[in-house]
């Protein structure tokens, strides 16, 4: 059964730090998506990589696939409180090569206070 | 840029009603996902489809059927619902089946 594995699940940081959190998979697949969330609204694609070592960067969010280790990253370099969301990642259920189904994972809580 | 269109966007049922979601993807999208968001939880896949064919299947209950029409649009129809049906229910469509899905508002589904 493929798992997707978030940590933290829940994120409380100060405005001007950095954190990361981390996203292991269980698949094979050499795709990973990272997703913002605000409440009760829609899922915002934030970042697609595709392969292994792929970087990618956007304002203060940047994000890192691992194929071998099964590992993405998405930092998060001084934060300011408009960052605050709920942040998912995902992988391709199978190879993704069709039109498969994504599986998240729980979703990392960010809250970002003054 | 035009986005992924779901309507209704609210939706109060009965329990042993049915309901009917619909979803009209990007111009050109020729490719839809279903996914089904619990209060608190991460999204579930339900469904999808790829030029009209059904293409995945996730933990869509039985009760649920989808369908996807020539003009590419889909239609999720549930039926007997159950007060555990209440969620989110996001649709997703892309350019060609395997690239990045793009989602919409969602519609927010109450059953009482």
């Amino acid at each position: 059964e493929l798992k997707v594995e978030q940590n933290p699940l829940f994120l409380s940081m100060q405005e001007g730090k950095n954190y990361t959190i981390y996203c292991n998979y269980s698949t094979t697949s050499d795709r990973l998506y990272w997703y913002r969330q605000d409440p009760g609204k829609s899922l915002e694609s934030l970042f697609v990589l595709l392969s292994n070592g792929a970087v990618k960067q956007e304002g203060r969010l940047m994000a890192s696939l691992d194929t071998k280790a099964r590992l993405s990253t998405l930092h998060i370099t001084a934060a300011v409180h408009d960052l605050s969301a709920t942040y998912f990642c995902a992988v391709d259920r199978y190879s993704g090569g069709g039109a498969d189904g994504l599986t998240f994972g729980k979703g990392t809580h960010l809250i970002i206070q003054p | 840029a035009a986005g992924v269109i779901q309507s209704p966007r609210h939706l109060i049922k009965e329990k042993r009603e049915t309901a009917t979601l619909k979803c009209y993807p990007i111009p050109r999208h020729d490719t839809v996902y279903w996914y089904q968001q619990g209060p608190g939880q991460d999204p579930q896949f339900l469904i999808s489809f790829y030029e009209k064919m059904q293409s995945d299947k996730g933990s869509i209950p039985d009760r649920f059927s989808a369908q996807q029409f020539s003009d590419y649009h889909s239609e999720l129809n549930m039926s007997s619902l159950e007060l555990g049906d209440s969620a989110l229910y996001f649709c997703a469509s892309s350019r060609f089946a395997g690239t990045e899905a793009f989602f919409g508002q969602g519609t927010r589904l109450t059953v009482v």
